[in-house]
């Protein structure tokens, strides 16, 4: 079964750092993009980025340049997203997803990470 | 980046009846690269419709898409109670992104 399974729920003060993470199963791991989605408290869905696993090739939204590091260690099927500095309005739920065609960022997201909910608050 | 608009907002509808979405992009879509999600409370985007018009695996017949360019339509023919949630379009052209999503609620 192809599966991604996302790493716990944070809860962190402002100013701290964080990775999570997102493991990839069933499928071969670095022949697909593995991209990650914000969603704010009842908000919608926001595209943050996406890396390719095979030779860390990222892409950033502009609106998400500079606020996180996306990477992925192929050796244990992971992707990661990082911050260094964490934000209140970091609080959201976060989303890896992996695109339908292998070897294609262009296309729609058709397996989904459960979620990780990162709660920053002093 | 393109923008794309979802209306109305919200659509309250009874089961059985038909809903119309409506995806608007402030610049064309290229290659028709337009989806269609289906999210749920405390669960994660289902995707629908890719390609602007093809049901992804295990998709109802009861969920179409269509348009082209600019101006994108998702239809659910006749609405089952677990089609009540929210929806979401994609373009994953240039630099993706989503709309802002349309909630589909019970009358």
């Amino acid at each position: 079964e192809v599966q991604l399974v996302q790493s716990g729920a944070e809860v962190k003060k402002p100013g701290e750092s964080l990775k999570i993470s997102c493991k990839g199963s069933g499928y071969s791991f670095t022949s697909y993009w593995i991209g990650w989605v914000r969603q704010m408290p009842g908000k919608g869905l926001e595209w943050m980025g996406i890396i390719y696993p095979g030779d860390s090739d990222t892409r950033y939204s502009p609106s998400f340049q500079g606020q996180v590091t996306i990477s992925a260690d192929k050796s244990i099927s992971t992707a990661y997203l990082q911050w260094s500095s964490l934000k209140a309005s970091d609080t959201a739920m976060y989303y890896c997803a992996r695109p339908l065609v292998y070897g294609d960022y262009h296309d729609a997201f058709d397996i989904w990470g459960q979620g990780t909910m990162v709660t920053v608050s002093s | 980046e393109i923008v794309l608009t979802q209306s109305p907002g919200t659509l309250s509808l009874s089961p059985g009846e038909r809903a119309t979405l409506s995806c608007r992009a402030s610049q064309s879509v290229s290659s028709s690269y337009l989806a269609w999600y289906q999210q749920k409370p405390g669960q994660a985007p289902r995707l629908l419709i890719y390609g602007a018009s093809s049901r992804a695996t295990g998709i109802p017949d009861r969920f179409s898409g269509s348009g082209s360019g600019t101006d994108f339509t998702l239809t659910i023919s006749r609405l089952e109670p677990e089609d009540f949630a929210v929806y979401y379009c994609q373009q994953y052209g240039s630099s993706p992104t989503f709309g802002q999503g349309t909630k589909v609620e019970i009358k």
